[in-house]
């Protein structure tokens, strides 16, 4: 079966700290992953993209890694901002292009 | 730049009434999207429009239609509502390439409340 799990549910950290958010998925055959930001009453933003040959992308304090070996993806903050309190979605591309997976995402509060 | 514009933001329904949500965008893109996001799942894509002309259904189509009115505009219409309905709507556009492939665009989202 097609799926994403996402780890933790929800996560609170203090700002200035750093975290990292789990992607795990089950998605064949595989073709890209995407995170998403999506902050409350917004609709997702894009923040990173990975094909299944890049290991590592990132976007400002966001780096995403990618293991298509064990099909894990994570999600780095560094240095936390009240800002980065969101919704992170770990999305999955089937290659046959008729398929795409949503996680059901990870809560972050970032509190002073 | 707009991007992607959707109305109305909110809406409260009774049981067995009609509504249409509608969505534009001002990126030339060729598809579009309509999802609905519940608390704890991931988005479950309703239909979609790879291009002019055309809409496919998603996972979970039932109860709904669309019309892809132009490339610009793309609308989601529930002809009688059910309270299972209530969710978050979002509708996005990507280009190129089908399902999102090189992202998408979402729009800010239409809070629907069945009653």
């Amino acid at each position: 079966k097609n799926q994403v799990e996402q780890s933790p549910q929800s996560l609170i950290i203090l700002e200035g700290k750093n975290c990292t958010l789990q992607c795990n998925y089950t998605v064949s055959p595989f073709s890209n992953l995407r995170w998403y930001k999506q902050d409350t009453g917004r609709g997702p933003v894009s923040l990173t993209i990975m094909t299944f040959s890049e290991n590592t992308k990132s976007n400002g304090r966001y780096t995403a890694t990618l293991d298509a070996d064990t099909k894990q993806s994570s999600l780095h903050i560094t240095a936390s901002q009240l800002s980065d309190s969101a919704s992170y979605i770990c999305v999955a591309l089937k290659t046959s292009y008729d398929k795409v997976i949503f996680g059901p995402g990870t809560s972050l509060s970032v509190i002073p | 730049n707009a991007g992607v514009t959707q109305t109305p933001k909110f809406q409260v329904l009774k049981t067995g009434q009609s509504m249409t949500l509608q969505c534009a965008q001002d990126m030339n893109h060729n598809s579009m999207y309509w999802y609905r996001q519940d608390p704890g799942m991931g988005l479950r894509l309703i239909y979609y429009s790879a291009s002019e002309g055309t809409t496919d259904k998603g996972e979970v189509p039932n109860g709904y239609n669309v019309s892809r009115l132009n490339k610009r505009e793309f609308s989601l219409r529930l002809e009688s509502a059910a309270p299972s309905q209530t969710s978050v709507y979002f509708c996005a556009s990507s280009d190129p390439g089908l399902q999102g492939g090189y992202g998408y665009t979402f729009g800010s989202g239409t809070r629907l409340t069945v009653v």
